[in-house]
């Protein structure tokens, strides 16, 4: 079965500052990889989506992330932080089976500090 | 558009006592997941419907969950009787097409259990 581990629990940037947000994936077989956004007291919603398209992909409010198929990874990362993106951030991956669910790691908080 | 509506948004009980949520996915939705999150943790898939039939059900506690969706549109997830650990956010979420991994989340069911 798939897994996704989010290497830091707990970020924390100034504002302006670059986001990293790191994800790795168990796979031999390259998946669909997402990244979510939780806002507090709001559900789940899709920042971005790889699905072999492209190795870069853009997604909402800035954010982009990277497949990396080496180093089976698929970090989000953002230029600029703006105070708007403190959020829990979720990386996902389908699993293998046929229908493909989504199986989501632990999270990681980011805090944005003037 | 309308989200995915759910209800209630918090619910406080005693262990033992039984508990249901209900989820309404977005109109035309034919996939509709019921995904537990415990504080901390990333959200974990409960439960997979496809239309008004279970796709994936493998982590659902059968001896105290159930769940169903009659006529293919509303779900409704049941906890009795309800242990301490069922403390969580259960989230629904619903997608127009199976396996891509695009689902759109409802803003949860907080349960706390005393």
């Amino acid at each position: 079965a798939q897994s996704v581990t989010q290497l830091g629990s707990h970020v924390s940037v100034s504002e302006g500052a670059l986001v990293l947000l790191r994800c790795n994936y168990s796979s031999s077989v390259p998946p669909y990889l997402f990244w979510y956004v939780q806002y507090p007291n709001q559900g789940l919603q899709l920042l971005l989506k790889y699905t072999s398209a492209a190795t870069l992909v853009k997604g909402i409010n800035g954010f982009e992330a990277e497949f990396k198929k080496s180093e089976t990874s698929f970090h989000l990362t953002k230029p600029s932080a703006h105070m708007s993106d403190a959020a829990e951030y979720f990386c996902a991956v389908t699993d293998s089976g046929g229908y493909n669910k989504l199986i989501f790691g632990a999270g990681t908080r980011l805090a944005v500090h003037p | 558009e309308a989200g995915v509506a759910q209800s209630p948004r918090y619910k406080i009980i005693e262990k033992r006592q039984s508990v249901a949520f209900w989820c309404n996915p977005i109109s035309g939705h034919a996939t509709l997941y019921w995904y537990q999150q415990i504080l901390g943790q990333g959200p974990k898939l409960l439960i997979q419907f496809q239309n008004n039939g279970v796709v994936d059900d493998s982590q659902l506690p059968k001896d105290r969950f159930s769940a169903e969706r009659l006529k293919g549109v509303d779900s409704t997830l049941k906890i009795q009787p309800a242990k301490l650990e069922d403390s969580a956010v259960y989230l629904c979420a619903s997608s127009l097409l199976v396996g891509t991994g695009e689902l759109f989340f409802g803003e949860g069911s907080r349960l706390t259990v005393l």
